[in-house]
């Protein structure tokens, strides 16, 4: 499978835990980001990277969570001190940008978080 | 900040009847792009404009770009039952952060 692979698809943990996610994109894609969707919403945007480069990041995010592209490959995307209001499916899409325009992004399946 | 809104936010049509989804952003946009989720599933692309006043088509659906970039419109002539979905628009791509809208959610009624 060459799409945009996320790991694991589904984590349950308990309030106050730290969990740690993972994103591998399609290989030749140089923008990976970050989205977080609940249920009946549209994706939030969270952080993206070019390369290993984190660009922008929501003000959103707070404190408790970081993310890392450290070769410009795979990322991981930590939850520090999970609450219950960070239940959702996190959502990490890659891209190839040239000359600046993104071309298309592809989604990865998800990864849902449950905070019980 | 940014904000994407889409109308309407839920519809359900009858199979054969046509289907429009609207995405207003409240600043210009440089270039926009349509997704398509179904049930249980990831956003799926569908198509990027980035022309003012472009329109482009693919077999039923026709999606266009505003003169003035700010917003888009995605019509399906004749749904299916495949067509079943959530519909985002999202922008702009490029070196900033990607808004995507409040979704319309698409019913389709064999």
């Amino acid at each position: 499978d060459t799409g945009v692979s996320q790991n694991p698809r589904h984590k349950i943990t308990k309030r106050g835990q730290n969990v740690t996610f993972r994103c591998d994109p399609i290989s030749e894609h140089n923008r990976l980001y970050w989205y977080r969707q609940t249920l009946g919403q549209g994706p939030e945007f969270l952080t993206y990277f070019q390369n290993e480069a984190q660009l922008e990041k929501s003000r959103l995010l707070s404190d408790r969570f970081s993310a890392e592209r450290p070769k410009g490959s795979f990322s991981t995307l930590e939850i520090q001190r999970t609450e219950q209001g960070d239940s959702a499916m996190y959502l990490c899409a890659s891209s190839l940008a040239l000359q600046g325009l993104d071309t298309e992004a592809f989604f990865g399946q998800g990864t849902r978080l449950t905070v019980v | 900040g940014q904000q994407v809104m889409q109308i309407p936010q839920y519809q359900h049509v009858q199979e054969g009847e046509d289907f429009t989804t609207y995405c207003n952003s409240s600043t210009t946009l440089s270039n926009i792009q349509w997704y398509k989720q179904r049930p249980g599933g990831h956003p799926v692309f569908l198509i990027q404009l980035v022309k003012s006043g472009e329109v482009k088509k693919q077999k039923r659906l026709t999606f266009q770009f505003g003169e003035a970039k700010k917003n888009s419109s995605l019509h399906i002539t004749a749904t299916q039952t495949t067509d079943v979905g959530t519909y985002f628009c999202a922008g702009p791509w490029g070196y900033q952060k990607v808004t995507f809208g409040t979704g319309t959610k698409l019913q389709v009624i064999p």
